[in-house]
């Protein structure tokens, strides 16, 4: 199967946006409302942020935003702070229920 | 709350087999799919595949198939993932990872598919 591309990294100041793109193709992203995504500090475990595309789960803050458009979806992250400074991740459902995961964009604020 | 508490780290020879324990606490066990997720040093996520814990039944990716067992044990709500034929490259952290909801459908419930907890990791290094 086809790997998910994202960015190696991505950075910003604190208090702006960024927006880290995840390209799939027909048969995963494009399929699926099943896309996930996940933070991951350094020398911890990956952590839920995103899931179903667009929704963040209990604790989250709401400047964490999910969308997709085709066979790409994005994690926008507003109003960048230090502590955001990690790993992302994005996943996504295929067929056979199965997931695929992407290599990851390193996310530094400036 | 949910827990997950992993098995400690583990050093094998290659050719070797590796078991990894997954115990679940904070809610119905059976309830919820469980995934293994491993990474390798300064690598991405690599997704090993899901069991479910009610039913026993199991989905592994094309790459494991025939290398990677996962079964469990309902009587002390814990998961288990045996990587066999050990290889250097498998040297990894190993984790489990809980489905964040049930998914059911018409007579059956699915694998979700969006890992809401994680377990603490597991080293696995393959070394001679």
């Amino acid at each position: 199967q086809s790997a998910l591309t994202q960015p190696p990294s991505v950075s910003g100041s604190p208090g702006q946006t960024i927006t880290i793109s995840c390209a799939g193709t027909r048969s995963d992203i494009g399929s699926y409302d099943r896309v996930s995504w996940y933070q991951q500090p350094p020398g911890t475990a990956p952590k839920l942020v995103i899931y179903e595309v667009t929704n963040r789960p209990s604790g989250v803050p709401d400047r964490f935003s999910g969308s997709k458009s085709g066979n790409t979806a994005s994690l926008t992250i507003s109003g960048l702070q230090a502590e955001d400074e990690a790993v992302y991740f994005c996943a996504s459902y295929v067929r056979n229920s199965s997931l695929l995961i992407a290599a990851g964009t390193q996310v530094t604020v400036l | 709350q949910v827990h997950l508490e992993q098995s400690g780290a583990a050093v094998n020879k290659p050719g070797a087999s590796v078991k990894v324990s997954c115990k679940s606490s904070g809610y119905v066990f059976s309830g919820y799919y469980m995934h293994w997720v491993r990474q390798a040093p300064g690598q991405g996520l690599e997704w090993l595949g899901w069991i479910n814990p009610s039913s026993g039944a199991t989905n592994y990716p094309q790459k494991f198939q025939g290398r990677v067992t996962m079964t469990r044990d309902t009587s002390i709500s814990t998961v288990y993932m045996e990587l066999n034929s050990l290889r250097p490259d498998d040297t990894a952290i190993y984790y489990c990872a809980r489905d964040l909801k049930r998914y059911c459908a018409g007579s059956g419930c699915y694998a979700y598919m969006a890992l809401g907890y994680w377990g603490q990791g597991t080293l696995v290094t393959v070394s001679s």
